[in-house]
């Protein structure tokens, strides 16, 4: 039974570039979470999506980045012009139901801006 | 004022040392309280899931909430070399809508054999 899966593992953008991350949550699981990790914090929330559904992205910056979870394919997350301050580790998380429900975290993709 | 608060250590134990890692937070809409462990360069991996006051046991690994305090713990009895990792406490109001996991900073674990 696969867990959650990310892509790429690592990904290196120079300012101004796009980056388009990954995720395929565990087979059965409709609930993808995005987290940020900056060095020395701890995972930060970004976005909570359902299939074609963003229902809480309370933690997205203003600007330059989106998500997305089409009915077919992997969740999205999309940081457009990206700057040095952009570099972490980004997680995604999935979850079978939304209430009381544990989130398995895939291994990450680590951003590294140029 | 964070929300959840956790020493980040690091913390040094010998092999077989209990240890003791903690997480205070501020909300008192938190039910739901999880411990994940994470090796270095790697994802989050879940370790205990704990829904309100009280203990919870697996193997060598304790956990305690008390919500009256605020106030989180994870013991690891007889700790092993493979123990060593980075420890984050995690927390959820779970309200509907409102789905996301507020994290501590992490606790940077080694055991010495």
């Amino acid at each position: 039974n696969a867990g959650v899966m990310q892509n790429p593992r690592h990904l290196v953008r120079r300012r101004g570039q796009e980056a388009r991350l990954r995720c395929s949550p565990m087979k059965g699981h409709s609930h993808v979470y995005w987290y940020r990790q900056l060095p020395e914090e701890g995972l930060k929330f970004m976005v909570y999506l359902q299939k074609e559904n963003i229902i809480d992205e309370s933690g997205m910056p203003k600007e330059r980045f989106s998500a997305e979870f089409p009915k077919e394919g992997p969740s999205i997350l999309r940081i457009q012009q990206v700057v040095r301050g952009d570099s972490a580790a980004y997680f995604c998380a999935s979850s079978r139901l939304q209430s009381q429900e544990t989130q398995y975290f895939g291994p990450g993709t680590r951003l590294l801006v140029l | 004022q964070k929300e959840v608060e956790q020493d980040p250590g690091p913390l040094s134990v010998p092999e077989g040392a209990i240890v003791s890692l903690n997480c205070t937070y501020s909300n008192s809409a938190f039910q739901y309280f999880m411990w994940y462990r994470q090796y270095s360069r790697k994802g989050p991996e879940l370790l205990m899931y704990t829904y309100s006051s009280g203990n919870k046991e697996d193997g060598r690994f304790t956990a305690q909430v008390d919500k009256s305090s605020k106030y989180i713990s994870l013991f690891i009895r007889d700790s092993q070399p493979s123990d060593s990792a980075t420890y984050l406490c995690a927390m959820s109001a779970y309200q509907t809508g409102a789905n996301n996991l507020f994290f501590g900073t992490g606790t940077r674990l080694t055991v010495i054999p």
